[in-house]
């Protein structure tokens, strides 16, 4: 497709239960980035890939969240033990080139996750 | 560190209004990137511009202007003759050269505008 594309757009989980959220970026980007964005707030950084490497985790707020891209194309973030908390927009993005910062990011719709 | 500040939670205008969304940022770095996203209610980030920390020249796309000032540390955007179609939340975010691969953004200022 012609941008980023996430599945599913919505998902409740119940508490404890894993999730898996799907990112498709757009075709022949190199980088891949997962932001987490709770209610009203800005989106806040979770990981990178550039292609099937994460090169950069830093900002995974507990070891119940991994994320793979193990092709260098579609991205799996993957919840396990959801909590409340987790509850929030999780955004996926892509870029064309590799390397640090400067790059224009292009994000997806998004998958609006509600943990009840 | 890196910060980027909208101080503006909520703006609500008339439509045809001329409008101005207020973005301070702070950076240790020498080089870096500022930007602008809209997001309506679908919840996708429309980029709307990059600017490099060395380019301050303001730029102007239609009805849209960026003012960038590094003496301020400040990058706002206006919109002029405000539309019902740009309602939308407005993100400012800051990347920097050695800040690793996150872009850091502001919470957000939310525009209404009525017609």
């Amino acid at each position: 497709g012609a941008g980023v594309s996430q599945s599913p757009r919505y998902k409740v989980a119940k508490r404890g239960q894993d999730v898996a959220l799907r990112c498709d970026p757009i075709s022949g980007h190199v980088s891949l980035f997962w932001y987490q964005q709770a209610l009203g707030q800005g989106p806040e950084f979770l990981t990178y890939f550039q292609n099937e490497a994460q090169l950069d985790k830093s900002g995974l707020p507990s070891d119940r969240f991994f994320a793979e891209r193990p092709e260098g194309s579609v991205s799996t973030l993957k919840i396990q033990r959801t909590q409340q908390e987790d509850s929030a927009v999780y955004l996926c993005a892509s870029s064309l080139t590799g390397g640090r910062s400067g790059n224009t990011i292009y994000f997806g719709e998004g998958s609006w996750l509600t943990v009840v | 560190a890196q910060k980027v500040t909208q101080a503006q939670t909520e703006i609500s205008v008339v439509e045809k209004e001329d409008v101005t969304l207020d973005c301070v940022y702070e950076t240790r770095d020498t080089t870096y990137y500022l930007f602008w996203y809209k997001q309506p209610p679908s919840g996708e980030l429309v980029f709307l511009i990059r600017r490099n920390s060395f380019d301050e020249q303001n730029e102007i796309s239609g009805r849209y202007s960026w003012n960038f000032q590094k003496s301020t540390s400040s990058f706002n955007f206006t919109i002029t003759a405000s539309q019902v179609v740009d309602s939308a939340v407005y993100f400012c975010a800051l990347s920097e050269a050695a800040g690793g691969f996150k872009t850091i953004f502001g919470a957000g200022t939310r525009l209404f505008v009525k017609a």
